[in-house]
């Protein structure tokens, strides 16, 4: 079993929609969760983390997080063509004393206009 | 204010050299983190430095090294390189934080070729 779970697409969803991402992982433990965006041939850029059970908005972007699940996802609502691109989702695994990162494979996103 | 910065941006090597990948972090951060990402695949950490001294290492062998110095810069060197070896190298910086949230945020990346 992978540490961090995604499908890998690619979703393609019409302009005005809500795109849906979603993220397994395998740590219980994990206590930090993070989505990145990242355009082909660019590095990755963090859009939003999300700490605690729930879900957090942050503009167009939701993020909702089940621990108990061990499940990740990433609403975008109004999806536009400028949100194409590979959604990494990341988990901070704790270990002595410091952590480590790990991410997913990448969800590719196509938003068509 | 200055986000994370990596030279060179793009490298070209032969089987057998050596490299060195430079890092300095976001202004404020102390932690920078080293990943390496091959195409179509998400980033694999490599290792972590805090405080110059390597906190947490990833599943990569002993050809991977690297150092931190006391402005919190890194470097990240690759010994005997592979073909292998060829992917982008991204550098990330973050700060401790108590409560480990540890955002971090990712330089332009270093686009090594392997021939």
């Amino acid at each position: 079993q992978k540490e961090v779970e995604q499908n890998s697409g690619p979703l393609s969803v019409p302009e005005g929609a809500i795109a849906s991402l979603n993220c397994t992982y395998s740590d219980r433990g994990s206590q930090s969760f993070f989505w990145y965006r990242q355009y082909s041939g660019k590095s990755p850029e963090l859009i939003m983390s999300i700490y605690s059970n729930g879900d957090k908005e942050d503009g167009r972007f939701t993020a909702q997080l089940n621990k108990a699940s061990q499940y990740v996802s990433l609403l975008i609502r109004d999806s536009q063509p400028s949100d194409s691109a590979t959604y990494l989702c990341a988990v901070n695994m704790m270990a002595g004393g410091g952590f480590k990162t790990i991410f997913g494979a990448g969800t590719r996103l196509f938003v068509k206009a | 204010d200055a986000g994370v910065t990596q030279s060179p941006t793009h490298l070209i090597k032969t089987r057998g050299q050596q490299v060195t990948l430079r890092c300095s972090p976001k202004s404020g951060h102390d932690t920078v983190s080293w990943y390496q990402q091959a195409l179509g695949q998400g980033p694999q950490f490599i290792f972590q430095y805090y405080e110059e001294e390597e906190r947490q290492r990833g599943n990569f062998p002993d050809r991977f090294s690297g150092h931190q110095f006391p402005n919190y810069s890194s470097e990240l060197n690759v010994n005997a390189l592979l073909l292998g070896d060829s992917a982008l190298y991204l550098c990330a910086s973050s700060l401790v934080l108590a409560g480990g949230g540890n955002e971090q945020f990712f330089g332009p990346g270093t686009r090594l070729t392997v021939l």
